[in-house]
């Protein structure tokens, strides 16, 4: 069965530096998404991406942040200059269509910010 | 602010018997709704979409769709162990995004 993948798996930096977490989204699914979960606290929405360009953001996705899919198969989520509050763990998701349809996560990418 | 609400619990049931989980959403805009579950320090798994009001079965799971009420529930018959985990409700308005309860803790008991 078809599936999201990311990497890396986990992933500590230093306050400051440029993080760059992958995904790679099922592959005949047009929709691809990122989310975060703080420890202990809800599932947030950042981003959604569709024909090469975001179609919606949250506010939580400021200018620090950027995604892009640089090829056929990879959607990236970089983060410039991380901060503290940045530790989370990041779900990639991607679906085949946007109405009503379902978004499949990936494993997530344990970002710690030391 | 559109908001998902559901209790935090932990909801405990004895093993065989059946977990009611809740959940009330604020948009009444809201088109799609899920029920994931989560075990701790993984991903939200899809366990069932539903709609269209009125109940939804899969298996041991039934999802309940109220939208006058803006109240969604899923049911799981003959809980077992390995049913004990955080269930997430979500809900879509049609567009994008997903926006998510804080869950509700389930623990199955043998």
């Amino acid at each position: 069965e078809p599936e999201v993948t990311q990497t890396p798996s986990h992933q500590v930096t230093q306050m400051g530096q440029e993080v760059i977490l992958r995904c790679v989204p099922i592959s005949n699914h047009l929709y691809f998404y990122w989310y975060r979960q703080i420890l202990g606290q809800k599932v947030e929405f950042l981003v959604s991406f569709y024909n090469n360009e975001i179609s919606e953001k949250s506010e939580i996705f400021d200018d620090q942040f950027s995604v892009e899919r640089p090829d056929g198969s990879n959607f990236t989520l970089k983060i410039r200059s991380t901060k503290l509050e940045d530790s989370a763990m990041y779900f990639c998701a991607s679906s085949r269509t946007q109405s009503q349809e379902t978004q499949y996560f990936g494993p997530g990418t344990r970002l710690l910010v030391l | 602010q559109k908001e998902v609400e559901q209790n935090s619990g932990p909801l405990s049931v004895p093993e065989g018997a059946i977990a009611s989980l809740n959940c009330t959403y604020s948009d009444r805009g809201s088109q799609s709704f899920f029920w994931y579950r989560q075990y701790s320090g993984k991903s939200p798994e899809l366990i069932m979409f539903i709609y269209s009001n009125g109940d939804k079965e899969d298996g041991r799971f039934t999802a309940q769709l109220n939208k006058a009420s803006q109240y969604v529930s899923l049911l799981i018959r003959d809980s077992q162990p390995s049913d004990s985990a955080t269930y997430l409700c979500a809900v879509s308005g049609g567009g994008n995004k997903l926006t998510f309860g804080t869950g509700t803790q389930l623990k199955v008991e043998l």
